[in-house]
Formats: C-alpha cells, sequence, structure tokens
C-alpha cells in the first residue's frame, strides 16, 4: 500500500521569504501523481501544483515549484516570496494512475504561518 | 466554471440517526470521490463513482454508502450515526477521462454527531 510521510507538522516564515515542505512516498508503482493541496481556515482544499512522475522536470506555478525525486521517493514544495495569504495548512499527495478507480492518498499535512 | 457545490454545509445529527450529503461536480466532470477528514485519522478516501457506478472503495464499514445520478451528482449517506462520524465531509470532482486526472473539491459539509 502506498503511504505519505509529512515530516514537518508546523513549520512558520516571514513575509518574502523562501520556505521548502517536505514530503516522501513509498511505492512499489512506475506511473504515478502528486499533489501539494493548501487548506486554508477556510477548510476549503485547493490545489496548488501537480507534478506527473513520468516527467523529470520539475512542476512550477508561480512562487510555488516542486523538488521531485523519483528515485529517493521525494516531493517536497518550494515557496517563494511568502505572502500572509500562504498560511494554511498544505497537504502532500498521491494518486495511483489507474483506469480502475482514483484515490487520493494524503499525507498527515504540514501547517505553515506566513507572518509580517 | 462554477466549482463543485456541496450541501448542505454544516449538520448536526445524533447518534443513531442517518444524514445524506450532496455533491454537485464541475460541469463536465465525470468522476466524483469522497474524503472524510478528522483531526485524529487526517483525510482518509470513502469512494470514488464514475458514470454511476463506484469505481472504488476505501476502507470503511458499509454504512458509508453513496451513489451518482446520471447527472453526475453524488450523493453519500450515513446510517446510524456513531459520535466518531463527526467530521468534515470532503466531495472532489475529475475531468471526463477518468483514472488519473485532478480532482477539486468542494467546500465540505461539516458534521457533527451528538
Amino acid at each position: 500500500a502506498q503511504t505519505v510521510t509529512q515530516s514537518q507538522p508546523e513549520m512558520s516564515v516571514q513575509e518574502a521569504e523562501t520556505v521548502t515542505l517536505s514530503c516522501t512516498y513509498d511505492t512499489s508503482e512506475n506511473n504515478y501523481y502528486l499533489f501539494w493541496y493548501k487548506q486554508p481556515p477556510s477548510r476549503q482544499m485547493i490545489l496548488v501544483i501537480r507534478q506527473e512522475a513520468y516527467k523529470q522536470q520539475n512542476a512550477t506555478e508561480n512562487r510555488f515549484s516542486v523538488n521531485f525525486q523519483k528515485a529517493a521517493k521525494s516531493f517536497s514544495l518550494k515557496i517563494s516570496d511568502s505572502q500572509l495569504g500562504d498560511t494554511a495548512m498544505y497537504f502532500c499527495a498521491f494518486m495511483k494512475l489507474n483506469q480502475a478507480g482514483t484515490a487520493l492518498i494524503f499525507g498527515k499535512g504540514t501547517t505553515l504561518s506566513v507572518s509580517s | 466554471k462554477a466549482g463543485v457545490t456541496q450541501t448542505p454545509r454544516y449538520l448536526i445529527k445524533t447518534r443513531g440517526q442517518q444524514v445524506t450529503l450532496s455533491c454537485s461536480p464541475i460541469s463536465g466532470h465525470r468522476s466524483v470521490s469522497w474524503y472524510q477528514q478528522t483531526p485524529g485519522q487526517g483525510l482518509q478516501f470513502l469512494f470514488e463513482y464514475f458514470s454511476e457506478t463506484q469505481r472504488n472503495k476505501g476502507n470503511f464499514p458499509g454504512r458509508f454508502s453513496g451513489r451518482q445520478f446520471s447527472n453526475s451528482r453524488s450523493e453519500m449517506n450515513v446510517s446510524t450515526l456513531e459520535l466518531g462520524d463527526s467530521a468534515l465531509y470532503l466531495c472532489a470532482s475529475s475531468s471526463p477521462y477518468g483514472g488519473g486526472e485532478t480532482q477539486y473539491f468542494g467546500p465540505g459539509t461539516r458534521l457533527l454527531v451528538l
């Protein structure tokens, strides 16, 4: 079974600084997707970024980028120029690429606090 | 496009009752998945429906069930509620092409069981 581990329960950063959230996963699959979602205090789950395992290039979305190390089964999220609105819980998630159905397996989350 | 909608947003029930939650996916999305979020267990997958068929199921007791209609709207039902069923229930929809697509979440239904 697949597992996702986020080893940092809480992190804090100042506005405009850069922060990196860690995620490791365990799978025997070769084809899969990885995601980072954020959940602000409103509890709305918002997609931050997605990475296909078959792509060697790391995904980037504006201030958000990932460092995907397939062999090490590591998928970290870097947030550049942190903003107050980035304050949220961040979840790393794994999805097996499978026509028999899809299910996201989530880590326990990292609570990120951005202060001014 | 309108996002995923869930109704109701908040519910209070008592033990032993049953509850039905509703989810309307993004227009054109045919896959709907349900998740339970609790402080202790985190986010756990309940089940997925695609084209009115349950395609995938998590490790939850039979008290948790769901269905999907021809317009892709989905409902989940929990019978004989227990205190431990208090949670945020999240619904997510994904694109028409089936496996491996990004899931977009609704705002959730917060269920409190007394």
